[in-house]
């Protein structure tokens, strides 16, 4: 079964640092996510892409955040300047369609910020 | 803005006992998903509700979505250690964006 992959699983950094994490979708699917939880906490949406562009975005995705879809197969989210309190899982999720279409998540990327 | 809340917080129960998850929207939904993460794992999906009064059902498992689209509840039967977890609720209120509950930690005792 196609799945959502996502790289590296963990990634320790200084804060002040850049991180990219990296995300290969399923291949038909047009619609793509990022996600974030806090440890213990829920998901939280940070951004949707489709047609390489953004089409929505929460108050968490702010000017430090970017996402590119550099190539045919893979999903970027930036962070340029770490700060501490961005230690969390991120979760990469597509989907055929937008809005109401399953969403399928990626197993996530446990970012530390120390 | 649209929020998305999910009670219980918390869920202990026996193993075989019976239990239900509530979450309710702040707005109308155009739809509801519902998605269970193990821990230490990624939500996995579990079902999509899209109409009013909609009810659906996986072995053990019932999914409803209120008749207003603004509130839905998942009730799981003969509860098995398999069902621990972490039971979220997202709600599709505008375009391209989910919100999520907070979430109902469910811990089974045999």
């Amino acid at each position: 079964e196609p799945e959502v992959t996502q790289t590296p699983s963990h990634q320790v950094t200084q804060m002040g640092q850049e991180v990219i994490l990296r995300c290969v979708p399923i291949s038909n699917h047009l619609y793509f996510y990022w996600y974030r939880q806090i440890l213990g906490q829920k998901v939280e949406f940070l951004v949707s892409f489709y047609n390489n562009e953004i089409s929505e975005k929460s108050e968490i995705f702010d000017d430090q955040f970017s996402v590119e879809r550099p190539d045919g197969s893979n999903f970027t989210l930036k962070i340029r300047s770490t700060k501490l309190e961005d230690s969390a899982m991120y979760f990469c999720a597509s989907s055929v369609r937008q809005g109401g279409e399953t969403q399928y998540f990626g197993p996530g990327t446990r970012l530390l910020v120390l | 803005g649209q929020q998305v809340m999910q009670i219980p917080q918390y869920q202990h129960v026996q193993e075989g006992e019976d239990f239900t998850t509530y979450c309710n929207s702040s707005t109308t939904l155009s739809n509801i998903q519902w998605y269970k993460q193990r821990p230490g794992g990624h939500p996995v999906f579990l079902i999509q509700l899209v109409k009013s009064g909609e009810v659906k059902k996986q072995k053990r498992l019932t999914f409803q979505f209120g008749e207003a689209k603004k509130n839905s509840s998942l009730h799981i039967t003969a509860t098995q250690t398999t069902d621990v977890g972490t039971y979220f609720c997202a709600g599709a209120g505008s375009w391209g964006k989910f919100q999520f509950g907070a979430g109902t930690q469910v811990v089974v005792t045999p």
